[in-house]
């Protein structure tokens, strides 16, 4: 059972470089999320995604671009790194919408901006 | 907006010891309630939810109620293990698009 999976765990990155996370899953969910986990800061979120060809922004956009071309997959593109994006990464995704919605969380990826 | 407001941690106990990690929230019309649990290395797993006033989330021995008076939902556990050592996460859902809002997390410790 795959369920959320990102690529790569860890990647270290100069400032100024350009990179995507990846993230897929195979549970058929309509309802996908990129949240970043900074220390002591929570979750915030920065894109989602309520269908294939829609995307929205979150709480924190800048810095960060996506794409929802399939159900499956939904990248999230870093361009110019700086080091203020030196974070955790999860993608995550929901069955459904609505006030009762659980989202499925992938495993993270570490990313450093030097 | 919404906000969640969560305890500080971390929060060390010993095996067998009784567990509360408080949560209050903010949030307009009816939001639904969510703990989170994230052990180490891993991403975060829904631990239990509650989507109305009054009503008990429970699972894995650990409970939180959903009280709108106080706007509230504490996570509580009567007899911990050092398994449950992790961090936990209470949220708020924010819309139609199951959009949560997450608080800052509470590092929870358990010893022998």
């Amino acid at each position: 059972n795959a369920g959320v999976t990102q690529t790569p765990k860890f990647r270290i990155l100069k400032i100024g470089q350009s990179m995507t996370l990846q993230c897929a899953q195979d549970m058929n969910h309509n309802y996908m999320y990129w949240y970043r986990q900074d220390p002591g800061m929570g979750l915030k979120l920065i894109y989602y995604s309520v269908g294939a060809g829609i995307t929205d922004k979150g709480e924190v956009p800048n810095g960060y671009n996506v794409s929802r071309s399939t159900t499956e997959d939904f990248p999230l593109r870093l361009e110019l790194a700086a080091p203020s994006q030196t974070s955790v990464y999860f993608c995550a995704s929901s069955p459904t919408g609505g006030q009762t919605g659980e989202l499925f969380f992938g495993e993270g990826s570490r990313l450093t901006v030097l | 907006g919404n906000s969640v407001t969560q305890m500080e941690g971390p929060v060390t106990l010993s095996e067998e010891a009784f567990l509360t990690i408080n949560c209050t929230y903010t949030a307009t019309g009816y939001p639904s309630l969510f703990w989170y649990v994230q052990y180490p290395g891993e991403g975060l797993q829904l631990l239990l939810k509650a989507t109305k006033a009054d009503d008990k989330g429970s699972n894995k021995g650990f409970e939180a109620t959903y009280r709108k008076e106080t706007t509230s939902f504490h996570l509580e556990k009567g007899s911990v293990q050092v398994s449950d050592s992790a961090v936990y996460f209470c949220a708020v859902n924010t819309g139609t698009a199951s959009k949560l809002t997450f608080g800052t997390g509470t590092r929870l410790q358990v010893t022998l």
